[in-house]
């Protein structure tokens, strides 16, 4: 699976929109962006994932850019729930591998 | 649903001892995942299961940890003997694989061991 950077940390102001980005500047052609959360103390959170398309659903949207090798997960108005740290994942869908790798993530702290 | 469900959420134990870690998946999906959380290596899998049969036991750090699906309602991952450097959270997911939404994993609350 490719390799991910994300920045250590970022801040966002409760309501305002949460930006997250990506690199993955090694993706394949196959390769998924996936996004999970971890919220202090509990177990990771499914978010959104996507290939090359635009997605959105009803906690985030993801932007990928055109040469995929980057992206940005927006949560659109983040509220004090939304702490927490933000995975980016990158593997190939499907087949016989299922495995999740994560990295170190992005800590995501939302002020009010 | 309840979710997938671990047992139990706290477990003190002393150098030595055995433990054994409870994980009942979401009813229904046929993938079961073992990951381990530290400060140091961050989240990691373990192993994961597919139709209650091992697939992947790469990340098992050693031969003191064995895991098991005896059917698709129930695993265990079991540390024999126990040693401090096992402290962690322990987190059990599972997923419908297949492709699509249904690859996504639903992890459980965590076991928080210490090993003393």
């Amino acid at each position: 699976d490719a390799k991910t950077t994300q920045p250590t940390s970022m801040d966002c102001a409760e309501g305002r929109a949460a930006n997250l980005p990506c690199n993955h500047s090694t993706i394949s052609g196959n390769e998924y962006v996936y996004w999970y959360r971890q919220i202090h103390s509990q177990g990771p959170q499914y978010i959104i994932h996507g290939l090359k398309n635009n997605e959105t659903n009803e906690m985030a949207s993801l932007i990928i850019t055109e040469d995929r090798k980057s992206s940005t997960l927006i949560l659109p108005h983040a509220t004090l729930r939304d702490t927490a740290v933000y995975y980016c994942i990158v593997r190939v869908r499907g087949g016989s591998n299922y495995k999740l790798t994560f990295g170190k993530g992005t800590l995501l702290t939302v002020n009010p | 649903d309840a979710g997938v469900i671990q047992s139990p959420r706290h477990e003190v134990t002393e150098m030595g001892q055995e433990v054994t870690l409870r994980c009942k998946p979401i009813s229904g999906h046929d993938y079961l995942f073992w990951y381990r959380q530290t400060m140091m290596r961050g989240l990691e899998l373990l192993i994961y299961f597919n139709n209650n049969v091992p697939i992947d036991d790469s990340g098992m750090p050693e031969d003191r940890f064995s895991a098991k699906m005896p059917n698709a309602s129930f695993s265990t991952l079991k540390i024999q003997p126990s040693e401090p450097r096992d402290s962690a959270v322990y987190f059990c997911a599972s997923s419908l694989g297949g492709g699509g939404r249904s690859e996504t994993q639903y992890f459980g609350p965590g076991t928080r061991l210490l090993v003393l």
